[in-house]
């Protein structure tokens, strides 16, 4: 089945610094998604990208669709204590297949005061 | 708050018992997703309803079923619950249109604990 390979697994950044993470596929995707998800919360959607090489940013997240269709990275600006979390990619596959969306194993950020 | 609502926000249950997980969409969207997350195998996709007809469906088990409703909520019904059904179930909706705009807003998902 389609896989999504999301790196890195963990960071463990200090307050302020810019973050960067990625994921690629072998497959092509319609969408592009980035969430975030809490400890015992649900993700929670932070930017959706729908056209091969948007760029859109939400405050100090910027993410971009690839040119290729195949991947996609988000970055945080300026990071705070309160950007720590668990961030998932996902890529919705192109129209005719399933609605359902592949997911990353997850990005697992911390933030040193 | 995502417009997503899922009861039980927990539930301990033990092996092969039944339990049943409820959603109700946002309003509007006539989408309803269902996924399992457990911590070797991350968010996997279950499966899908659209206006009350099943329209997708992913690695979900035998034992499992769902169902969504005319007012547009949907139930997951878990049967002969094994310890590794324990994990986190969340619902999704969308507006359900397809194509590339359908965007997912998740719940806040039920914890199902199997002893």
């Amino acid at each position: 089945g389609q896989q999504l390979n999301q790196s890195p697994q963990s960071m463990f950044i200090q307050e302020g610094e810019d973050v960067s993470m990625n994921c690629t596929s072998s497959s092509i995707f319609n969408t592009w998604l980035w969430y975030k998800q809490d400890p015992g919360e649900g993700p929670v959607l932070l930017i959706a990208l729908y056209k091969a090489g948007e760029l859109t940013s939400n405050g100090r997240l910027t993410a971009q669709f690839g040119i290729t269709r195949k991947d996609s990275f988000l970055n945080i600006s300026a990071s705070i204590p309160s950007d720590v979390g668990i961030y998932f990619c996902a890529g919705q596959l192109p129209e005719g297949s399933q609605g359902n969306l592949i997911f990353g194993k997850g990005t697992k950020l911390s933030v040193k005061p | 708050d995502s417009g997503v609502t899922q009861t039980p926000k927990h539930l301990i249950t033990a092996t092969g018992q039944r339990v049943t997980l409820r959603c109700s969409p946002r309003s509007g969207d006539l989408s309803v997703y269902w996924y399992q997350q457990s911590l070797d195998q991350g968010l996997q996709f279950l499966i899908q309803y659209y206006n009350g007809e099943e329209r997708a469906k992913g690695n979900i088990l035998e034992r499992f079923s769902a169902q969504q409703f005319p007012d547009l909520h949907s139930e997951l019904n878990l049967s002969s619950l094994e310890l590794g059904d324990s994990a986190l179930y969340f619902c999704a909706s969308s507006v359900g249109v397809r194509g590339g705009t359908d965007t997912q807003y998740f719940g806040p998902g039920t914890r199902l604990t199997v002893l």
